[in-house]
């Protein structure tokens, strides 16, 4: 079985801090690992994935994640955030038999002035 | 051009009724699923449909009943609803094998 754990439920920064979303999971096999991100009344959108490969992972927005499979985290950043970047973040691993994902609980991402 | 559609967006509803909640997808994929969010905003998957067939079902109610009639449509009907049907439901689908994930914009599902 696999699970996620995203800590905290909320995060703020101010405009042009560091974003900085945890990301651990738990899986069985080698995992692919993803995170949307969910605007006020949407569907969530793809920021990025890890499948194979390189371990550090660039995204839409100017964000990336980078996978350690020493710690099981894909956590996920951003040098210098916006306005526009609140929101919610969903970290996922995926069933790769049955290509379903397994959400984390998500982070509500504060930007403040 | 929607990649994934559903239609209502929103739906209020009473105790008991029926209902259905409708997708359709114009990307040609072969997947497609169905996820409820609560109102914690926890996203689980419910049913995955490969070319038409279910693939997956996590331990729904038999009151929920997927229908596929073509690749492109996946369909949820609900039957007596209750209370705790209350979420946004999101349909989503994906290339056969490769798992990045098209969400639809969801529907409010309101029992009363």
């Amino acid at each position: 079985a696999q699970s996620v754990t995203q800590l905290g439920s909320h995060v703020s920064v101010s405009e042009g801090a560091l974003v900085l979303l945890r990301c651990n999971y738990s899986s069985s096999v080698p995992p692919y690992l993803f995170w949307y991100v969910q605007y006020p009344n949407q569907g969530l959108q793809l920021l990025l994935k890890y499948t194979t490969g390189a371990t550090l992972v660039k995204g839409i927005n100017g964000f990336e994640a980078e996978f350690k499979k020493s710690e099981t985290s894909f956590h996920l950043t951003k040098p210098s955030a916006h306005m526009s970047d609140a929101a919610e973040y969903f970290c996922a691993v995926s069933d790769r038999r049955y290509s379903t994902l397994t959400f984390g609980k998500g982070t509500m991402l504060l930007v403040s002035p | 051009d929607t990649a994934v559609s559903q239609t209502p967006k929103y739906l209020v509803t009473q105790m008991g009724n029926d209902k259905s909640i409708k997708c359709e997808q114009n990307l040609g994929h072969d997947t497609m699923y169905w996820y409820k969010q609560d109102s914690k905003k926890f996203l689980k998957i419910m049913f995955s449909y490969n070319n038409k067939e279910l693939i997956i079902n996590e331990t729904v109610p038999n009151r929920f009943s997927p229908k596929s009639p073509d690749k492109a449509h996946l369909n949820l009907h609900i039957n007596s609803l209750e209370l705790g049907d209350s979420a946004v439901y999101f349909c989503a689908s994906s290339p056969l094998e490769v798992d990045t994930q098209y969400f639809g914009p969801g529907t409010r599902l309101t029992v009363l």
